[in-house]
């Protein structure tokens, strides 16, 4: 069984520009959340996507959005960077919305 | 204000000496406590769920406790390989599914 896969692993980025990051979920799970983890600091709720809908947002500005494909694997967008969005971002899926969570390796985005 | 706290931030052990790690929480509205492992620049791995005080969990050298205000992770004679960051999250009573985290316990285990 294939667990949660990220890409790209890291990423450099202009202070202004957009980024995609892309996240595959474990097989058979229908959930998806991400997350922000600056250097230090536990993971930070940036938003759920659930059935491809978005099912709650953290206290992330609209510059981060996101989507689900059919296939329950997910984008994160983020616009305008700013120098602060350098992170490692964590996508995370469960098999429903009251199962526990499992983590992929991130992606390190570091916006210079 | 959701909030969780765990101590110590920073923990150094001998190989084979015992200890627990804390995390404490204010919520309103807890449903479930986590516990997850995380090794430098790799995402975090999952450890136990807990949902009511008194509950116990054990894996290998872990053993997770849950009261009504915090919970422990307990290691029995820890090995180098259990170096690592652990981090406490509680899922909150909202309509979706919202982990808030700790900010770790970072943890050194030397042989």
């Amino acid at each position: 069984e294939t667990g949660v896969t990220q890409s790209p692993t890291h990423l450099i980025k202009t202070r202004g520009q957009q980024v995609t990051l892309r996240c595959s979920s474990q097989s058979g799970h229908n959930t998806v959340s991400w997350y922000q983890q600056a250097l230090g600091q536990g993971p930070q709720f940036i938003f759920q996507y659930y059935r491809e809908e978005e099912n709650g947002r953290g206290n992330f500005p609209p510059r981060f959005s996101g989507l689900q494909f059919p296939n329950y694997s997910s984008e994160l967008n983020v616009n305008a960077l700013e120098l602060d969005d350098s992170a490692l971002y964590l996508c995370a899926s469960s098999l429903e919305l009251e199962y526990e969570q499992y983590f992929g390796p991130g992606t390190r985005l570091t916006v210079t | 204000e959701d909030q969780v706290t765990q101590s110590p931030e920073a923990l150094r052990l001998q190989e084979g000496e015992s200890s627990s790690l804390n995390c404490s929480y204010t919520v309103s509205g807890l449903r479930g406590l986590f516990w997850y492992r995380q090794d430098p620049g790799k995402g975090p791995e999952f450890l136990f769920t807990l949902y009511s005080a008194g509950e116990e969990k054990e894996k290998e050298r872990l053993k997770a406790t849950l009261t009504k205000k915090e919970s422990f992770l307990h290691i029995t004679a820890p090995k180098p390989e259990d170096s690592a960051t652990y981090l406490c999250a509680v899922r909150l009573n909202t309509g979706f599914q919202k982990l808030v985290f700790g900010t770790g316990t970072r943890l050194l285990v030397s042989p």
